[in-house]
């Protein structure tokens, strides 16, 4: 069965902190990689999606990496600030030959909590 | 560009009663989704439509229908209810089958569904 892990479940950092959220998935035919982050009583807002055929994808602080191999992509979250509290969810396409997938596969998410 | 639209935002219900919670997209994304968040969970796929008049079962189809009678609208049913059934339910549309740069995931905001 393909899954995604997200460790830890939460997060506490003081501001200023670098910081980097994991996400591992068990099935290396994947066709994408996205990190999504979640405000409470929010929807899913896209912060950056990795292709399988690249290794990273940066936008602004967010650095988001991505690597078959080991089955792994992390999340890089430099000089935090109060305002990256949230709830950060990885999730994958894997390669499917039917129109499951289309299907994202999710992570349980990782809470984070930027202190002032 | 209202983007997808769920109503209702909350919903108390009684253990078997019915209700059906509304989604409407205006991008015209042919691709729709029901995905159900349970607390500290992540993301699971309830049903998924690949066009008008198409539907299909995703991971976790139990206790709940879905119909496309149009492009815009994909509703969920829900016929008797259940307390497992307590959680946020997630509706999204996306405009190609698989994730690019430039044509992701759209989610509506949610809609928090509670079954005493």
């Amino acid at each position: 069965k393909q899954e995604v892990t997200q460790i830890p479940a939460a997060l506490s950092v003081p501001e200023g902190e670098n910081l980097v959220l994991n996400c591992s998935f068990t099935d290396s035919a994947i066709y994408n990689l996205q990190w999504f982050r979640q405000d409470p009583g929010k929807g899913l807002t896209s912060l950056l999606l990795i292709q399988s055929s690249q290794r990273e994808q940066t936008s602004g602080r967010l650095n988001a990496s991505l690597d078959k191999s080991s089955g792994r992509s992390t999340l890089y979250i430099a000089a935090s600030q109060p305002g990256d509290s949230a709830t950060y969810l990885c999730a994958a396409q894997f390669l499917m030959n039917n129109n499951a997938g289309n299907m994202l596969t999710f992570g349980g998410g990782t809470r984070l909590m930027v202190k002032p | 560009n209202a983007g997808v639209t769920q109503t209702p935002k909350f919903r108390i219900l009684k253990i078997g009663q019915s209700m059906t919670l509304q989604c409407t997209q205006d991008m015209n994304h042919n691709y729709m989704y029901w995905y159900r968040q349970d607390p500290g969970m992540g993301l699971k796929l309830i049903y998924y439509s690949v066009g008008a008049g198409i539907t299909d079962k995703g991971e976790v189809p139990n206790g709940y229908n879905v119909s496309r009678s149009t492009t815009e609208d994909f509703p969920l049913r829900l016929e008797l209810a259940a307390p497992s059934q307590t959680s946020v339910y997630f509706c999204a549309s996306s405009y190609l089958p698989r994730q690019t740069f430039n044509y992701g995931y759209t989610f509506g905001s949610g809609t928090r569904l509670t079954v005493v």
